[in-house]
């Protein structure tokens, strides 16, 4: 157990309706992570929030935005929903701003398009 | 650019046959370097953690090795087992302002009995 809690675990959805994804990080831990993982390929970054604030952003569609808490939990939303967007999505979280510490991941949220 | 480069893309063993997977790495500056498993369907879990000084880790039956002057690592498995059927992900931490997570697409490694 990483200590990372993502909801839902699965999501079945139909193209152009909104979904949130939840993630819960470490204790102690000030960063999180979003990654998408669409069937049989690698882990594409998405976003990063450290205490509260967006700290770095990758390959994320403007139909997609996240924000983190002030209990440092973080939420990912995604809309106008795409058969494309079915994938798996991970939260990650580490306890410093920078990538030099350990990085923990959740189990995922499993999102179907249909 | 800073890429990983991983592989083979997919290998099959037998049960019991070691393996070795490789990671090639441009990234730079170079801060750290992670091989994480991650089973089907699963979150990755790292297996080990290596900087710059360090040339041998070992995790069980599963040793990393890293060569930062070719920028090579590799990551052996020892007398496999099916339980070691997963994907396996290199991802390197570059020591730029940012230290950003870089990471591979990773090698699927299959056991069979």
């Amino acid at each position: 157990d990483s200590g990372v809690t993502q909801t839902p675990k699965h999501l079945i959805t139909a193209t152009g309706q909104r979904v949130t994804l939840r993630c819960s990080p470490r204790s102690g831990d000030l960063s999180v992570y979003w990654y998408q993982q669409s069937l049989d390929q690698g882990l594409q970054f998405l976003i990063q929030y450290y205490n509260g604030e967006e700290r770095a952003k990758g390959n994320i569609l403007e139909r997609f935005s996240a924000q983190q808490f002030p209990d440092l939990h973080s939420e990912l939303n995604l809309s106008s929903l795409e058969l494309g967007d079915s994938a798996l999505y991970f939260c990650a979280s580490s306890v410093a701003a920078q990538g030099a510490g350990e990085l923990f991941f959740g189990e995922g949220s499993r999102l179907t398009v249909l | 650019k800073n890429q990983v480069e991983q592989s083979p893309q997919s290998l099959i063993i037998l049960e019991g046959k070691n393996c070795t997977l490789q990671c090639n790495y441009t990234v730079s500056p170079f801060s750290n370097l992670r091989w994480y498993k991650q089973d089907t369907g699963r979150g990755p879990v790292s297996l080990t953690i290596m900087t710059f000084s360090e040339n041998t880790k070992s995790n069980g039956r599963y040793t990393a090795t890293l060569d930062a002057d070719t920028k090579q690592s590799s990551l052996h498995i020892t007398a496999s087992q099916l339980s070691d059927s997963a994907s396996y992900i290199c991802v390197v931490s570059e020591a730029s302002g940012t230290y950003k997570y870089i990471f591979g697409t990773g090698t699927r490694l299959k056991v069979l009995a």
